[in-house]
Parts: C-alpha cells; structure tokens; sequence
C-alpha cells in the first residue's frame, strides 16, 4: 500500500546551519508530493509540491526535488533560520485517487533551531 | 492560503458521551472535506472523506457508527465521536479542498476522554 517514510527527529541545528530532511515513499500509481509544516499551536501548511518525476518544489528558501528513481522528495535549505522551527511532514497522493486532498504522511520530524 | 478553521481547538469529555468537532473554511467553498487523526508521535492518518450533501467515505478500519461525519454545507463539516472512551483521546484534523485542489488544514482538536 501507500507509505511515507520520513528520517526520525528530532533535529537540532544552529541557526544558517543546512538542512536536509528525507523523505521516501512507496512507488504506487503517480503520486504528487508535498511538504507540509505545523508551527507550535497552528495547522498544517503547505510548503511545496511536485506533481511529477523531476519537477523541483520551492517555497521560502526550501527544495525539494521529486526524485521517481529513488522514490525519494528529500526537504533542503541552505541556510535554517530560528523561526523554522516547527513539524515538517512529507506526504503523498493516495494511489488510484485524483485529489490533492486524500493524503498519506509520513510521521512528521520536529526541527529546532538554535540561536 | 485558504482559512480552514476547527472548533474547538481541545476538548475533554467523560467517557460514554458524544462530541462534536467543527470544521470551517472561512473563505472558500469546500466542496470535499477531510478527517485525520494523529496519535502521539506518529503521522495523520485519514479517517474519511466527505462530499457536500452527500454521505462520507470512511477509509477501511474507521468506524463509520462511531465517527459521525456530516458536510452539510460548503463551509462546514462535523465530527461526532459518539460514545466516547479513553481510547479514542487523540488529535483530530480536517482539511478541506476546492474540487481536486490541494487541501488547506485546520489546526486540530485535541480530545481526551476521561
């Protein structure tokens, strides 16, 4: 079936450190892939997507690059600032389906970034 | 982003009775609505999808009896927990979607059940 698999956290890093955060999932159908982030006490929000195989999301200094021969869509930025720190979740289309709304995430990995 | 917003962000209840968890899109008509819910530490997991005017689709485990779903309207659906015990305490998300948009979620209900 369906899976997200994200790198576990928690992650820690020094304010302008680079960030990377994995992500991988399961090669069913054509999935689009997303990146969600939840900031302490607020919902979900979208942070990028991909829709296809090579297609590169970026929003607010973050990449992710939609990767079909690794089944991967890795979260990078160069340069991590206090005020990312937050929930990031890596998710996926459910296969078979057409809408961006039925999900599949991965369990989330907090980030904490330090002065 | 499109406004979803949940109400009511926590809430404790004792066992055996029934909660209601809103879920509104504040500017956008949402013709399709989503449910999640997210136990500790672990990811969302989608409970059911609801069309406007139409009965949910409750994804394969999810009780449909015990989680009432009603998308009455454009701009709001419900949850109804009904009978509710210690272990359905959890995190409760919606989102809601124009057409086959992307989804824009609401910030979540924390249920205890004590």
């Amino acid at each position: 079936g369906d899976s997200v698999t994200q790198m576990e956290g928690p992650v820690t890093l020094s304010e302008e450190a680079f960030l990377t955060i994995n992500c991988t999932y399961t090669a069913t159908g054509y999935p689009s892939l997303f990146w969600y982030v939840q900031y302490p006490g607020e919902g979900l929000q979208l942070l990028l997507k991909a829709t296809k195989a090579d297609d590169k999301g970026s929003n607010k200094g973050f990449e992710a690059t939609y990767r079909k021969e690794t089944t991967s869509f890795h979260l990078e930025k160069g340069s991590v600032q206090v005020s990312d720190s937050a929930v990031y979740f890596c998710a996926r289309t459910n296969a078979g389906g057409t809408s961006y709304g039925k999900l599949t995430f991965g369990q989330g990995t907090i980030l904490t970034v330090h002065p | 982003g499109a406004v979803v917003s949940q109400h009511p962000s926590w809430v404790i209840c004792k066992s055996g009775t029934s909660v209601k968890i809103e879920c509104r899109s504040l500017d956008f008509q949402a013709t399709t609505m989503f449910w999640y819910r997210q136990f500790p530490k672990q990811s969302l997991m989608l409970m059911a999808t609801s069309n406007e005017g139409s009965k949910a689709t409750y994804e394969q485990g999810v009780e449909k009896d015990k989680f009432l779903i009603n998308h009455a309207s454009l701009t709001l659906s419900t949850l109804t927990v009904t009978s509710a015990h210690p272990e359905d305490s959890s995190f409760y998300i919606c989102s809601a979607s124009r057409g086959q948009g992307v989804a824009f979620f609401g910030q979540g209900t924390r249920l205890t059940v004590v």
